[in-house]
């Protein structure tokens, strides 16, 4: 079946522009993941949306960074005015839910690649 | 969740099996192992994941030591395309979201 979608699959930016990065979750998939790996370091978790919850958002770095997730589906990140810094992959993941005691094996996209110049 | 060493790189031939150990001392008694690999320019991909037992599925054989103080990743006949770093990280069920990935290990399959 299909997995997780991500879109652009790279993207190039000027320092100061705003960038809209897009996940598709598994079909059926509650919970929805983002973090973002800069070159040569591990994963860096963003922020989790779990159906109609209040998300997680204690990953964000900044408040430049935002993301919503729409009918439950399709995710945005959203990163304002960028900075050099903010060059890395950004990855989304889904998984089948996240209840407590429950260790749900999360699914991954092939990431954007977002540069800044 | 508790912390996880792993050797920074192994290589192995190809069609041989490849064992890539794991070192998480301070494991509780509620939080499972996990494995996951990522091939170069790849997000991460899910492998295996244990508690207590051994557990083996289609890509992967995991040995958790009786005292669950270490693991192995087993992986019985080792293709090129297994070539990736390979993580495992420990987490409980009440945390369960937050993947943390550290270094890894650097697997090399070799012809």
């Amino acid at each position: 079946g299909a997995g997780v979608s991500q879109s652009p699959s790279n993207k190039v930016t000027e320092k100061g522009k705003d960038v809209e990065l897009r996940c598709d979750p598994i079909s059926g998939h509650t919970a929805l993941y983002w973090y973002r790996q800069s070159l040569g370091q591990g994963l860096e978790f963003l922020i989790y949306f779990q159906g109609n919850s209040a998300p997680d958002k204690s990953g964000l770095p900044s408040d430049r960074f935002s993301a919503e997730r729409t009918g439950g589906s399709v995710s945005t990140l959203t990163i304002q005015r960028t900075q050099q810094e903010d060059s890395a992959v950004y990855l989304c993941a889904s998984s089948l839910g996240a209840g407590t005691g429950v260790v749900n094996e999360q699914f991954f996209g092939p990431g954007t690649r977002l540069t800044v110049l | 969740d508790a912390k996880t060493t792993q050797p920074t790189s192994m290589d192995c031939a190809e069609g041989r099996a490849a064992n890539l150990p794991c070192n998480h001392s301070t494991i509780s008694g509620n939080e499972y192992v996990y494995w996951y690999r990522q091939i170069h320019s790849q997000g991460p991909q899910y492998i295996i994941h244990g508690l207590k037992n051994n557990e083996t599925n289609e890509m992967a054989s995991l040995i958790i030591t009786e005292d669950r103080k270490s693991s192995t990743l087993i992986l019985p006949h080792a293709t090129l395309r297994d070539t990736a770093v390979y993580y495992c990280i420990v987490r409980s069920g009440g945390s369960n979201y937050k993947l943390t990935f550290g270094k890894g290990t650097l697997l090399t399959v070799n012809p």
